[in-house]
């Protein structure tokens, strides 16, 4: 199974909801990543996850709040968004290890409108 | 820091013609270069990959070879196809890093 899967495909939601984006890989793969990705834009990193631990959080505001509950999942929980956070949210899974330098696996992504 | 620099585009091009996405880094060291190509709607693939200089990745007609002399990885196919239109990413990794650097992607169009 070379698959990283994403729930919902789209999503809709107001600016006073909660609601969480879930992403999922049966690779073995230790790392994980949320990418957030605007119109004809490359993606943008928002958090990257080692062995379950937060390792690289790029600075993103407190409205989204990213979760390891095991090595095959990943949640972005969602709270209080603004309309520029409409975008399409992409996760990635690689493997670690030494230092052999691996792809990143992209799910097909999450498209988010805020309204 | 690490950045990569590609043509923006959009490219246009008819269906057989020869396809170049140019591709450039700046990195200390020696990274992994990568193609990923993004299908309207879509998550990225991975299209080709180089882990050293010298190395040439290739898959589905696609080619590019990691130059260190000119820092680049240009992206070639000898004859596109209409399926092939779609934004491409080129991009880099370093060795142990956990980033990924991204360039701007090349919107490609290719006409019947």
């Amino acid at each position: 199974d070379t698959e990283v899967t994403q729930t919902p495909k789209h999503l809709v939601m107001g600016m006073t909801n909660k609601k969480s984006l879930k992403c999922e890989q049966h690779m073995g793969h230790r790392a994980m990543y949320w990418y957030k990705q605007k119109a004809k834009k490359p993606p943008e990193l928002m958090f990257v996850y080692s062995y379950e631990k937060l390792s690289i959080n790029e600075s993103v505001p407190s409205r989204f709040s990213p979760e390891c509950p095991n090595s095959s999942l990943l949640n972005l929980h969602l709270h209080a968004l603004q309309p520029e956070d409409s975008a399409l949210y992409l996760c990635a899974s690689r493997p670690v290890g030494g230092l052999s330098n691996y792809e990143q696996y992209f799910g097909p992504g999450t498209r988010l409108t805020v309204t | 820091g690490d950045s990569v620099t590609q043509m923006e585009g959009p490219v246009t091009l008819s269906e057989e013609a020869f396809l170049t996405i140019n591709c450039t880094y700046t990195a200390t060291g020696y990274p992994s270069l990568f193609w990923y190509v993004q299908y309207p709607g879509e998550g990225l693939q991975l299209l080709l990959k180089a882990t050293k200089a010298d190395d040439k990745g290739s898959n589905k007609g696609f080619e590019a070879t990691y130059r260190k002399e000119t820092t680049s990885f240009h992206l070639e196919k000898g004859s596109v196809q209409v399926s092939d239109s779609a934004v491409y990413f080129c991009a880099l990794s370093r060795p142990g890093g956990q980033n990924f650097v991204f360039g701007p992607g090349t919107r490609l169009s290719v006409l019947p």
